[in-house]
């Protein structure tokens, strides 16, 4: 069965910093990725995506990332980040061979101090 | 807002109840998608329906049962509750047909809290 793994579980940093949360999946198949971020008591909303194309996926809020299907990995950056982006964010998997439900990690849990 | 709702938004019940969650797509989503977000088990998928029909199954308990009705909104049924069912219930919906991938879109989801 295919698995994702967040690997920081808690991320602090302060506002203005940059961010990289780590994701690795284990299918090596086809696969599309997500990015979903779950701000305090709210619902899941998606970040970004990739299907295919350009590795460097750009979405919402300044948020990129990169798919290197070499290293199974899909991490997600943020150049500077502000107290509004405190959530929680999780990586996503959908294997093309085993229908579309999503495969979620662990999620990462950012808080950015003020 | 992602378009998808579900009710209710919170639910308290006992142990060895049955409860009903309700979600209604997106316009136009055939597929709807169950998920559950637990502590201990993180996210994971539940169940698939497609214009009707059930599609796939992931880590649903015999206890647990869904369906999609003709205006293609949902319900998931839980029965015999015990306390470890307490958890974030989420609705996605996507306008995937069967053997295609897409964006799923989330609901604000049910939180059931089992006494």
């Amino acid at each position: 069965a295919q698995s994702v793994s967040q690997h920081n579980h808690h991320v602090i940093l302060s506002e203005a910093a940059s961010l990289e949360l780590g994701c690795n999946y284990s299918y090596g198949g086809t696969v599309n990725l997500f990015w979903y971020v779950q701000y305090p008591g709210q619902h899941l909303q998606l970040l970004l995506k990739y299907f295919s194309g350009d590795p460097l996926v750009k979405g919402i809020k300044g948020f990129e990332a990169e798919f290197i299907k070499s290293k199974f990995s899909f991490n997600l950056r943020k150049p500077s980040v502000q107290w509004s982006d405190t959530a929680e964010y999780f990586c996503a998997v959908i294997n093309n061979n085993a229908g579309n439900m999503l495969t979620f990690g662990g999620g990462t849990r950012l808080m950015v101090k003020p | 807002d992602s378009g998808v709702t579900q009710t209710p938004k919170h639910l308290i019940t006992a142990t060895g109840q049955r409860v009903t969650l309700r979600c209604s797509p997106r316009s136009g989503d055939l597929s709807v998608y169950w998920y559950q977000q637990s502590l201990d088990q993180g996210l994971q998928f539940l169940i698939q329906y497609y214009n009707g029909e059930e599609r796939a199954k992931g880590n649903i308990l015999e206890r647990f049962s869904a369906q999609q009705f003709p205006d293609l909104h949902s319900e998931l049924n839980l029965s015999s509750l015990e306390l470890g069912d307490s958890a974030l219930y989420f609705c996605a919906s996507s306008p995937t047909p069967p053997g295609g991938t897409d964006t799923q879109y989330f609901g604000p989801g049910t939180r059931l809290t089992v006494l």
